[in-house]
C-alpha cells in the first residue's frame, strides 16, 4: 500500500515565524499535491509538483513556497507565518506518465496548524 | 466554479440504511472520484468513474455519472455506523494535472 507520511499531526507557531510542513511518499509517485482544508470550502490547492525541482502554483500559493529537492519528499513552507493560515494541510501523491491520468490520490494523515 | 458542489451537505441515517450524496459541476472532466475523510484524518479514495461510464460499483457503493446533466451520486448501500464521515467529490479536468475537491457531505449513521 502507498504511505503518504505528514511528519506533524499538529502544531503550534507563532505569528511571523517560518514554518516547514514535511511530507515523504515511499511508492516513487511523481506528482505531490499541498492543499488546505478549512470547514465549509473543501480542499484547496496551494502548489504541485510533477517532478524533482518541478513546481506549478495551485489556486492559493500566496504566503507558500515549496521544496521538491528528492523525490519522495515535497516541503511546504510559511515564510512568515499568520493566523490566517490556521487551518488543515493535506500533502496527497499520485502516479503520472502515460496512461496514467486515471490515478487515484494518496492522502497524508494531514497537519492542523495553528498560528498565534 | 469549476468545483463539484455536493448535496446535502449534511445526512443523518440509521444504520441499514442507504445513503445518497450527490455531487454537481460545470465544466468538462476526465474523471469524477469519490473521497471519505474519517474525523481527523486525511482522504482516502473510494471509486473513480471515467467520464465515458455511466456506473461502477465497488463492494456496497454505487456510482453514476451523467455527464449531459453534469451530476453524479454516490449510493452506499445498507449503511454502518463505521460509514460515518465526510465524502467528497473530485474533478478531474481535461488537459490538466488538478484535482478540484467540492466542500463535502458529512454522513452520520446512527447504531
Amino acid at each position: 500500500d502507498v504511505k503518504v507520511t505528514q511528519s506533524s499531526r499538529y502544531l503550534v507557531k507563532r505569528t511571523g515565524e517560518k514554518v516547514f510542513l514535511e511530507c515523504v511518499q515511499d511508492m516513487d509517485h511523481e506528482n505531490m499535491f499541498w492543499y488546505r482544508q478549512d470547514p465549509g470550502l473543501g480542499l484547496r490547492l496551494i502548489y504541485f509538483s510533477y517532478d524533482v525541482k518541478m513546481k506549478e502554483k495551485g489556486d492559493i500559493p500566496e504566503g507558500y513556497s515549496v521544496s521538491r529537492e528528492k523525490k519522495e519528499r515535497f516541503s511546504l513552507i510559511l515564510e512568515s507565518a499568520s493566523t490566517n493560515q490556521t487551518s488543515m494541510y493535506l500533502c496527497a501523491s499520485t502516479l503520472d506518465g502515460e496512461g496514467k491520468r486515471d490515478q487515484p490520490q494518496h492522502f497524508g494523515d494531514g497537519t492542523r496548524l495553528s498560528i498565534l | 466554479s469549476q468545483q463539484g458542489e455536493e448535496d446535502p451537505q449534511a445526512l443523518s441515517i440509521q444504520e441499514g440504511e442507504n445513503a445518497t450524496m450527490n455531487c454537481s459541476y460545470k465544466t468538462s472532466i476526465n474523471n469524477l472520484q469519490w473521497y471519505r475523510q474519517n474525523s481527523g484524518r486525511g482522504l482516502v479514495h473510494l471509486i473513480l468513474i471515467r467520464s465515458n461510464e455511466r456506473e461502477k460499483h465497488s463492494g456496497r457503493l454505487r456510482v453514476t455519472l451523467d455527464t449531459s446533466k453534469k451530476s453524479s451520486s454516490l449510493l452506499i448501500t445498507a449503511s454502518r455506523a463505521a460509514d460515518t464521515a465526510s465524502y467528497f467529490c473530485a474533478l478531474s479536468l481535461l488537459g490538466g494535472f488538478k484535482t478540484i475537491f467540492g466542500a463535502g457531505t458529512r454522513l452520520f449513521v446512527k447504531a
